[in-house]
């Protein structure tokens, strides 16, 4: 079985500011981890994504992330926010033997001016 | 197109009515997943289709529910006795299958999805 935890349904910060969006999983196997963002009336669209190899990942418009095994987390953080960073962010997982994604509820991301 | 295609965007129906909503994926992708989306919430695994067969359907809710992909590509999600309940947005993703250790270590594309309304 697996499943994703997102801490915070809303984040909000101010444009420049760290962005840290929080994600754990759970899995009883090594996970394959990815997020998806979701821009108003748009479908979602790959950010980044985890299989094996380097434990920092680096994905579209500055965004990166970091799985750390041992706090079974893969939190999204980019250094400075932008307005148009302003959307929903999906965290997910999977693993060899389950093909189908399993997604967190979701964060929404405010960045104010 | 390039991207993948569902049909129709906004579905309003009547409980008890039967709803079909159609997606067209990307050309060459062979692995297909529905998913549905309520408000508020993830999207949530409804089926997986490996070429023409349900790989995967474990997340099917009930046996109203049915999915079809008769040639590989289109697919059909069909849900009869519509609820109130079943009122989200149905949300269709395509990929290749990837190699590796089986898993889907490959991008999905997603469709803007079918909004389903039911009164």
């Amino acid at each position: 079985a697996q499943s994703v935890t997102q801490l915070g349904s809303h984040v909000s910060v101010s444009e420049g500011a760290l962005v840290l969006l929080r994600c754990n999983y759970s899995s009883s196997v090594p996970p394959y981890l990815f997020w998806y963002v979701q821009y108003p009336n748009q479908g979602l669209q790959l950010l980044l994504k985890y299989t094996t190899g380097a434990t920092l990942v680096k994905g579209i418009n500055g965004f990166e992330a970091e799985f750390k095994k041992s706090e079974t987390s893969f939190h999204l953080t980019k250094p400075s926010a932008h307005m148009s960073d302003a959307a929903e962010y999906f965290c997910a997982v999977s693993n060899a033997g389950r093909r189908a994604l399993t997604f967190g509820s979701g964060t929404r991301l405010q960045v104010q001016p | 197109g390039a991207g993948v295609s569902q049909t129709p965007s906004n579905k309003v129906t009547e409980k008890g009515k039967y709803v079909e909503l159609r997606c067209d994926p990307i050309s060459g992708h062979t692995a297909l997943y529905w998913y549905r989306q309520s408000l508020g919430q993830g999207p949530e695994f409804l089926i997986y289709f490996q070429g023409t067969g349900a790989a995967d359907d474990s997340g099917l809710p009930n046996d109203r529910f049915f999915a079809v992909r008769p040639e590989g590509s289109v697919s059909t999600l069909k849900i009869q006795r519509t609820e109130r309940g079943d009122s989200a947005v149905y949300l269709c993703a395509s990929s290749l299958l990837s190699s590796g250790r089986g898993g889907n270590t490959g991008e999905l594309f997603f469709g803007e999805g079918s909004r389903l309304t039911v009164l």
